[in-house]
């Protein structure tokens, strides 16, 4: 069964540093990998997604997310945090090959970014 | 509708009662998830339906859960005589058939059983 980590449960970053969300992941066959973020009292909202091709992949508000199959990672980064990007972050799986299409997240990490 | 939408927003109901929630996916998507959230929480997989197969019940905590979904389209989530450690908010999905597409999220219902 596919599963998902997020070791951190809160990150702290200062506003214009460079921030990083981390993500490993479990599947028996090949990922799809995506990462959603919630606003408080808001519903989750789609950033990105690795599919296939690049490692790389660029989101939404300026997000990107680096997708490591040796490490089974997709740690989601962005150059220069903004105070407007403290949520609560998801990344979730499904795994490609088994035709299981469940949509599994990890735990969540909170980011809180300082003025 | 343009998104998928969750009634009620909001649900306080009395520890024993049955409440049903409801989910109305973005039209055509065939896929629709349901998850519950605890207060600040991660997500917690209940029940995954995909087109006409049976549905993927694995994440359902007790047999007081169960889903329906009705004509590949609406969903209704049912909770038997509810207990106090239901309270969450119970947050339903859509996506279109493909394992690359995203899900789209509903505001979710906020059910506190008192």
């Amino acid at each position: 069964a596919q599963s998902v980590a997020q070791p951190e449960d809160q990150v702290n970053v200062a506003e214009g540093n460079p921030l990083t969300v981390k993500c490993t992941y479990s599947v028996s066959g090949n990922p799809y990998l995506f990462w959603y973020v919630q606003y408080p009292n808001r519903g989750l909202q789609f950033l990105l997604k690795y599919i296939t091709g690049d490692n790389l992949v660029k989101g939404s508000y300026g997000f990107e997310a680096e997708f490591n199959k040796s490490q089974t990672s997709f740690h989601l980064k962005k150059p220069s945090a903004l105070v407007s990007d403290s949520a609560l972050y998801f990344c979730a799986v499904r795994d490609k090959d088994t035709g299981f299409q469940k949509l599994v997240f990890g735990t969540g990490t909170r980011l809180l970014v300082s003025p | 509708g343009a998104g998928v939408s969750q009634s009620p927003s909001n649900k306080v109901t009395e520890k024993g009662k049955d409440v049903e929630l409801r989910c109305d996916p973005i039209s055509g998507h065939t896929a629709l998830y349901w998850y519950r959230q605890s207060l600040g929480q991660g997500l917690e997989f209940l029940i995954y339906f995909q087109g006409n197969s049976a549905p993927d019940k694995s994440g359902l905590p007790s047999d007081r859960f169960s889903a329906e979904r009705t004509g590949g389209s609406v969903s209704t989530l049912t909770i038997q005589r509810t207990q106090q450690e239901d309270s969450a908010v119970y947050l339903c999905a859509s996506s279109l058939a493909y394992g690359n597409t995203e899900a789209f999220f509903g505001q979710g219902t906020r059910l506190t059983v008192v």
